[in-house]
């Protein structure tokens, strides 16, 4: 059982750079999550999605973009990435509350 | 003001000790209340959930005071492997399942 699947693991972005990041869960949740993590600052909400083919904004949307085409998979994208967007990127998926969360993607913009 | 805000530590303690953490909360309207365990550079994963009538998991306590707006997680008998960061986790009342995460309290246990 995978559970969440995020992938890149690890990925160094020039500033302007374009990326997407794949998270991918095998149980069945509705609700699928992006969050970034920078020190000092806990987990933020990028976007969040209730369902295939819906998305939402959350608190720190601006700069990325997000597409739930299939119920398992929900993309993040940058478009232009910039150095204010290094972090750590967890996706995370929920049947209820709790979320179950992926191991992380650590993206640095130069 | 932070909707959640935690002392974030660290608290460097002998294997053995009871340490505390406390958290308190903004949104009055907060319906449901979690601790997270976050290793170094790891995903967070669900200690336990936060019942009003407080709960008991092995080792760890979780309290909930909602004149206070305030959430606590005592454990007993601190061993190594509790060396984490603990997140206190808050769900805000009509927010579409979201979760609000404070920024983490760092225990070191030390043999």
């Amino acid at each position: 059982n995978a559970g969440v699947t995020q992938t890149p693991k690890f990925r160094v972005l020039k500033t302007g750079q374009s990326m997407t990041l794949l998270c991918a869960q095998d149980m069945n949740h509705e609700y699928m999550y992006w969050y970034r993590q920078d020190p000092g600052m806990g987990l933020r909400l990028i976007h969040y999605s209730v369902g295939e083919g819906t998305t939402a904004k959350g608190e720190v949307p601006d700069g990325y973009n997000v597409s739930r085409l299939k119920k398992q998979n929900f993309l993040l994208g940058l478009e232009s990435a910039a150095p204010s967007q290094t972090s750590v990127y967890f996706c995370a998926s929920s049947p209820s509350i709790g979320h179950a969360f992926g191991s992380g993607t650590r993206l640095t913009v130069v | 003001r932070k909707e959640v805000e935690q002392d974030p530590g660290p608290f460097n303690v002998p294997e053995g000790a009871t340490v505390a953490f406390n958290c308190t909360y903004s949104n009055s309207a907060s319906q449901s209340f979690f601790w997270y365990r976050q290793d170094c550079r790891k995903e967070p994963k669900l200690l336990m959930s936060v019942y009003s009538s407080g709960n008991e998991d092995g080792r760890f306590t979780a309290q909930l005071n909602r004149a206070s707006q305030y959430i606590s997680l005592l454990i007993r008998d601190s061993k190594l492997s509790d060396s984490a960061t603990y997140l206190c986790v808050v769900n805000p009342s009509g927010s579409a399942r979201q979760l609000t995460f404070g920024s983490g309290t760092q225990l070191t246990v030390l043999p």
